[in-house]
């Protein structure tokens, strides 16, 4: 079974500060690699994508990947309030198929 | 403007009874998926297709159908066999190629045992 593993949380920061998000995955095959962002209620929205080793950077947010160490990390600067939501990491599988492969999510709380 | 509209938003469903859950896209996307999501859970693939006429089962397609009779609709039954239906169910698109595109999501639809 393909795995993709997060912390749950609550991870709480305090306005304006540096959020970090990780996440790990089983499948040595797997190339694509997404970011969603899931408010209370709401479906998921694609904030970030990432194919190659590194870092992507698109606005307040830091995507990073790490093949060799099978493990992805979102980084949210200047954390604001609207941005406490779950954070849910998702791999495409291996092989082809355009399968998404969703972690269970982090939530986090950005604090006054 | 272009999106995925799922509809109903809310659905109750009786003992005994199918209900079809409507998924319609005008992003000219060529693949469509059916997740599943149940509280404080990630979301789980139920059924999806990557081009008209064909699909595939997910990981959790018992008691569920689906059909792809045009490119842009993917709509998602189900049957009195899913015996455990409450949750939100949510329907997404991607385009197709060589590079693995990101999936976009509708509303959902929160489906409830009557």
């Amino acid at each position: 079974q393909k795995e993709v593993e997060q912390n749950s949380g609550p991870l709480s920061v305090p306005e304006g500060a540096i959020a970090s998000l990780n996440c790990t995955y089983s499948d040595r095959g797997s190339q694509s690699f997404f970011w969603y962002r899931q408010y209370s209620g709401k479906s998921p929205e694609l904030i970030m994508s990432i194919y190659s080793n590194g870092d992507k950077e698109d606005g307040r947010f830091t995507a990073q990947l790490n093949k060799a160490s099978q493990y992805v990390s979102l980084l949210i600067r200047d954390s604001q309030p609207s941005d406490s939501a779950t954070y849910l990491c998702a791999v495409i599988e291996g092989g082809g198929g355009n399968k998404l492969t969703f972690g269970t999510g982090t939530q986090l709380k950005v604090e006054l | 403007d272009g999106g995925i509209t799922q509809s109903p938003k809310y659905l109750f469903r009786k003992e005994g009874q199918n209900v079809t859950l409507s998924c319609e896209q005008n992003l000219n996307h060529d693949a469509m998926y059916w997740y599943r999501q149940d509280p404080g859970q990630g979301l789980r693939l139920i059924y999806y297709s990557q081009i008209v006429n064909d699909f595939q089962k997910g990981d959790i397609a018992e008691g569920y159908s689906v059909s792809r009779e045009k490119k842009e609709s993917f709509p998602l039954t189900v049957t009195s066999a899913q015996k455990n239906p409450t949750a939100f169910y949510l329907c997404a698109s991607s385009r197709g190629g060589v590079v693995e595109q990101p999936q976009h999501f509708g509303d959902g639809t929160r489906l409830s045992i009557l």
